[in-house]
């Protein structure tokens, strides 16, 4: 079956940088983009970004630009996302998401990573 | 300040209907299909409709739960309301504008 399996929760101070992974299995890779939505608490959701599965391409939200580097490795099937220079706003839990481009969704979803910012 | 507007809260009684709506842009739900998502207290969010009006097959969403789009805005209906279905619910579309994904605030649907 297809799943998307996240990396643990990070606590991190102000200032520093997060990297999530994302284990994609059961279905294959290169075939579809990953996209990276976040939550912060009692809120809804937040698109971050996407990365081609197939060639790597990336487009972020445009808050996020300079901040955030989504990255891929086909061979273990899984993505990153790695995010610099992080604040309290950035306290959220993470998702990483298979998306399929021919019908328009975001189908499959990790199981979500909690990063804390916290001095 | 999300780009899809919802209502922020929704109720019922016990098998009662259930009607969300989401309202978006041209470049969004005007140009593109429309998903909605159900979210469970402390759970990653689910897809329960895509393309507007499709369930996803195997994945035991159940025939309750419909969709519907017209122009700029769509609407997710839940018939025979159960108390399993407590839960935030969130529209999504592609945005043209933005070359990524938009998403309503959130209904948090309570059955009474």
């Amino acid at each position: 079956q297809i799943q998307l399996v996240q990396s643990g929760a990070e606590v991190k101070k102000p200032g520093a940088s997060v990297k999530v992974s994302c284990k994609a299995s059961g279905y294959t890779f290169t075939n579809y983009a990953v996209t990276w939505v976040r939550q912060a608490p009692g809120q809804g959701l937040e698109w971050m970004g996407w990365i081609s599965g197939y060639n790597g391409n990336t487009n972020y939200a445009q808050k996020l630009q300079g901040r955030v580097t989504m990255t891929t490795d086909t061979s273990t099937t899984t993505a990153y996302m790695e995010l610099r220079s992080l604040t309290s706003d950035d306290t959220a839990v993470y998702y990483c998401v298979r998306e399929d481009g021919y019908n328009l969704k975001l189908d499959h979803w990790g199981q979500g990573t909690l990063v804390t910012v916290s001095s | 300040q999300s780009v899809l507007t919802q209502p922020p809260s929704a109720s019922g009684t016990p098998g009662q209907r259930v009607t969300i709506s989401c309202s978006g842009s041209i470049s969004n739900i005007g140009g593109n299909t429309v998903n909605w998502y159900q979210q469970l207290p402390g759970t990653a969010p689910k897809l329960l409709i895509y393309s507007n009006n499709q369930r996803p097959s195997g994945a035991g969403v159940p025939d309750r739960f419909s969709g519907s789009k017209s122009g700029t805005s769509a609407s997710l209906a839940i018939s025979g309301l159960q108390s399993e279905d407590e839960a935030d619910y969130y529209c999504a579309a592609y945005d043209d504008s933005l070359n990524g994904w938009v998403f309503g605030g959130g209904t948090k649907v309570t059955v009474l």
